[in-house]
């Protein structure tokens, strides 16, 4: 079956630095979407990318769809506070309409 | 919309009670999903509807497992007996059929089996 692995499981960050974290599947998708889960929190939908090679900005935050549909990243810049949480892709393949997640990126920010 | 209603949030009960937790998706939506989440497994998809129909329960660990969703407004999630290893977060979601933005989660039931 699908598989959609997450790297790194966890990232130390002091506040001010990047952060980025990777999304690679075992097919190509035919979208990703990412969430976002504060500590104790339930998982947020931040963004979907469907085309290949895409890039979308929220703010601080960069999401990029990889040529071949099979590989995505999510990049923060100037880490905050805030941004302290769990990072999830979430990546659907073929005709299926159900999200395979990732088992995500536990970000940790160190004022 | 007040989003995805989930009760209870928390649930302590002893190994071999039942256990059934509830949840009212974001109207309008036409998928419900019901996951768990532990440290060891991460998020798992147990079985999810669509128009209030089961259509994949495979990942339902066992026949200890069992969910409904006898209208729109409402799905429940049944364990009986409960184990000690059942302990978890168990998330509901509800999305649209498009599904271009994204499931949207309730807060979760946490439940602690002693």
């Amino acid at each position: 079956g699908q598989q959609v692995m997450q790297i790194p499981q966890y990232q130390h960050v002091q506040e001010g630095e990047d952060f980025t974290t990777y999304c690679n599947s075992s097919t190509t998708l035919s979208n990703i979407q990412w969430y976002k889960q504060r500590p104790g929190g339930h998982p947020v939908f931040l963004i979907q990318l469907v085309k290949s090679g895409e890039v979308k900005k929220q703010k601080r935050l960069t999401f990029q769809f990889g040529e071949a549909k099979k590989n995505s990243s999510l990049h923060i810049t100037a880490t905050q506070t805030t941004d302290v949480g769990t990072y999830f892709c979430a990546g659907r393949s073929g005709g299926s309409y159900i999200p395979t997640f990732g088992r995500g990126t536990s970000l940790i920010v160190h004022p | 919309d007040a989003g995805v209603i989930q009760s209870p949030r928390h649930e302590v009960t002893e190994m071999g009670q039942e256990v059934t937790l509830r949840c009212k998706p974001i109207s309008g939506h036409d998928y419900l999903f019901w996951y768990r989440q532990t440290m060891m497994r991460g998020l798992e998809l147990l079985i999810y509807f669509n128009n209030n129909v089961p259509i994949d329960d495979s990942g339902m660990p066992e026949d200890r497992f069992s969910a409904k969703m006898p209208n729109a407004s409402f799905s429940t999630l049944k364990i009986q007996p409960s184990e000690p290893r059942d302990s978890a977060v168990y998330f509901c979601a509800s999305s649209p059929t498009s599904g271009a933005l994204g499931q949207y989660f309730g807060p979760g039931t946490r439940l602690t089996v002693t």
